[in-house]
């Protein structure tokens, strides 16, 4: 069974630090997915990483995938008030056919001024 | 303009009462999902579609009940038998081939 672990839960940090949110899986998985959810709201998708090394940036966001240590990083970089957000990641079993998740319980984002 | 709805976005539930959540999408997605969110916490999988007629269960159907009869729509039954309703829905739906899920607005569920 495919477990995923995020952390940290919860991140209070200030406008401008940069920062690494942690997504732990915990067997082979073959698709690797970052959303955002803003209070009250709806999943966003961030970034969807297939293969081992990928990387992904959009904006002040990099998503990075290392398959072998089955883990992912989403880097925050020089963070602005407008990130404050609660970051998913969630994975795909290897050779799921059907398309199922397994998602982290979330790193809630909290940019001070 | 594509996407997914979900109706009602909130949703108020005496004890003992089924209700329905609606959720439609114009993706023309064959796959398509049940999440449960609870306070603070991530989403587990009530149930899942991959075609019309055919669905199966995720890690917490107990309590609730599902249908497939159009490719567009896949609402969820909540149970008397589910204990614990209250929580936010998420409805999402995903293309050939095992891509990215996109998602809909949610329904807020409250038991009274």
């Amino acid at each position: 069974e495919l477990k995923v672990e995020q952390n940290p839960l919860f991140l209070s940090m200030q406008e401008g630090k940069n920062y690494t949110i942690y997504c732990n899986y915990s067997t082979t998985s073959d698709r690797l997915y970052w959303y955002r959810q803003d209070p009250g709201k709806s999943l966003e998708s961030l970034f969807v990483l297939l293969s081992n090394g990928a990387v992904k940036q959009e904006g002040r966001l990099m998503a990075s995938l290392d398959t072998k240590a089955r883990l992912s990083t989403l880097h925050i970089t020089a963070a602005v008030h407008d990130l404050s957000a609660t970051y998913f990641c969630a994975a795909r079993p290897h050779n799921n056919a059907g398309n199922m998740l397994t998602f982290g319980g979330g790193t809630r984002l909290m940019v001070k001024p | 303009d594509g996407g997914i709805t979900q109706s009602p976005k909130y949703l108020f539930r005496k004890e003992g009462q089924n209700v329905t959540l609606s959720c439609e999408q114009n993706l023309n997605h064959d796959a398509m999902y049940w999440y449960r969110q609870d306070p603070g916490q991530g989403l587990r999988l009530i149930y899942y579609s991959q075609i019309v007629n055919d669905f199966q269960k995720g890690d917490i159907a107990e309590g609730y009940s599902v249908s497939r009869e159009k490719k567009e729509s896949f609402p969820l039954t909540v149970t008397s038998a589910q204990k614990n309703p209250t929580a936010f829905y998420l409805c999402a739906s995903s293309g050939v081939g095992g891509s990215e899920q996109f998602f809909g607005p949610g329904t807020r569920l409250t038991v009274l």
